[in-house]
């Protein structure tokens, strides 16, 4: 069965520091995974994804992540972190027909000014 | 384009009545689904449509049913509404019937209290 674990249900960091918010997944076959991010009361915005091609992957805003295959990870990451970037983040890998979407629990990112 | 459009905003049912989220979109997209989230469990995926007349189940099924007569319209029926269907519940859509790479659209929410 396929899954995916995000390690933190919260992070916090200060304003202009790196961020990192960490997945591992789970799946018996080369999976997609995705990153989408959920503002407050809004609906979700896709980040970035894996599709098998290049490891690393950028995504909007300044966020990147890249896809281990040996440590079956996809963190993501950023090298400064804005106020903006205040909001709920998930991982998601796809099912092996490619129909389904499984979330991970989520990680709550908060930025101190 | 509005996107994916969900209606309504909120909604408050008591326990044993009916009622239909209404889900539409305006991409011509072939594959549209519901997910309902819950405080710590993410998204979880209630039914999905690869196209008109297409419906499947995803994780979550019981007690929702969905039909697709149209491309744009995915609705999604609380049949007995229970106090566990208390949710906030998203619509999303992607161009591809087969979405292992596609980048899915989300509606705005649906938030459901049943008393």
């Amino acid at each position: 069965a396929q899954s995916v674990t995000q390690l933190d249900s919260h992070v916090s960091v200060s304003e202009g520091t790196p961020v990192l918010l960490r997945c591992n997944y789970s799946s018996s076959y080369s999976p997609s995974l995705f990153w989408y991010v959920q503002h407050p009361n809004k609906g979700l915005q896709l980040l970035l994804k894996y599709t098998s091609a290049a490891t690393l992957v950028k995504g909007i805003n300044g966020f990147e992540a890249e896809f281990k295959k040996s440590e079956t990870s996809f963190h993501l990451t950023k090298p400064s972190a804005h106020m903006s970037d205040a909001a709920e983040y998930f991982c998601v890998v796809n099912s092996n027909t490619g129909n389904q979407f499984y979330f991970g629990t989520g990680t709550s990112l908060t930025v101190i000014p | 384009n509005a996107g994916v459009t969900q209606t309504p905003k909120f909604q408050v049912l008591k326990t044993g009545q009916s009622m239909t989220l209404q889900c539409a979109q305006d991409m011509n997209h072939e594959y549209m689904s519901w997910y309902r989230q819950d405080p710590g469990m993410g998204l979880r995926l209630i039914h999905y449509s690869v196209g008109a007349g297409i419906t499947d189940q995803g994780e979550v099924p019981n007690g929702y049913n969905v039909s697709r007569s149209t491309t744009e319209d995915f609705p999604l029926r609380l049949l007995s509404a229970a106090p566990s269907q208390t949710s906030v519940y998203f619509c999303a859509s992607s161009y591809s019937p087969s979405v292992g790479t596609d980048t899915q659209y989300f509606g705005p929410g649906t938030r459901l209290t049943v008393l």
